[in-house]
């Protein structure tokens, strides 16, 4: 069964900390893997995404890593600011028939407090 | 800035009413989806669209239906709404299908709908 599993499921840091979540998937065949930053009552805002290739992608503080051997990705924030404080969505992407899917985590609730 | 828009932002309703959640793209996407979401829960996909005239049902049974007639814009209607449709529902297009880099996946800003 496709499945993609975030943890923690939430986290409290302090501003200015470093901090990683982590997201571990089943799915396959694969065909590439995104994090999305949402915001309390908004829709998904994209990060980063990445295809089998790629171990790495940094966009601004985010850094995603992804090894696609063991199935596992990882987004890092560096110098955390009070805006980071969203849920952090893994979706991964399979290539199944012709069109492929989407497959979501639940998300990892950041809290970044002052 | 996301280019995906959708209206209402939010909307309470009484029981039984019906109604429809706007959804309008200026990307030129072919591909456009309905997705619904719970609190602390994923995304669940209830709708999708590859093209003017194309729907189909996605993983989530939902009991709301939708229309494309044009390439820019894909509303879902619900024709009598009900308690446990009180979600958030949230709206995306994509330039390429997902199995295939599915760059540009970008999703609008959500209706929050609550039924009383």
């Amino acid at each position: 069964k496709n499945q993609v599993e975030q943890s923690p499921q939430s986290l409290i840091i302090l501003e200015g900390k470093n901090c990683t979540l982590q997201c571990n998937y089943t799915v396959s065949p694969f065909s590439n893997l995104r994090w999305y930053k949402q915001d309390t009552g908004r829709g998904p805002v994209s990060l980063t995404i990445m295809t089998f290739s790629e171990n790495t992608k940094s966009n601004g503080r985010y850094t995603a890593t992804l090894d696609a051997d063991t199935k596992q990705s990882s987004l890092h924030i560096t110098a955390s600011q009070l805006s980071d404080s969203a849920s952090y969505i893994c979706v991964v992407s399979d290539r199944g028939s012709t069109l492929g899917r989407l497959y979501f985590g639940r998300g990892t609730q950041l809290t970044v407090w002052p | 800035e996301a280019d995906i828009y959708q209206t209402p932002r939010y909307l309470v309703i009484g029981t039984g009413k019906k109604i429809t959640l706007e959804c309008s793209q200026t990307m030129g996407h072919d591909k456009m989806y309905w997705y619904q979401q719970d609190p602390g829960m994923e995304l669940h996909l209830i709708h999708y669209s590859y093209g003017v005239n194309s729907t189909e049902k996605g993983d989530l049974s939902s009991e709301s239906t939708v229309s494309r007639i044009r390439t820019e814009h894909f509303p879902l209607t619900l024709e009598s709404a009900r308690p446990s449709h009180t979600s958030q529902y949230l709206c995306a297009s994509s330039e390429a299908h997902p199995g295939q880099g599915g760059y540009g996946y970008t999703f609008g800003s959500g209706t929050r709908l609550t039924v009383v």
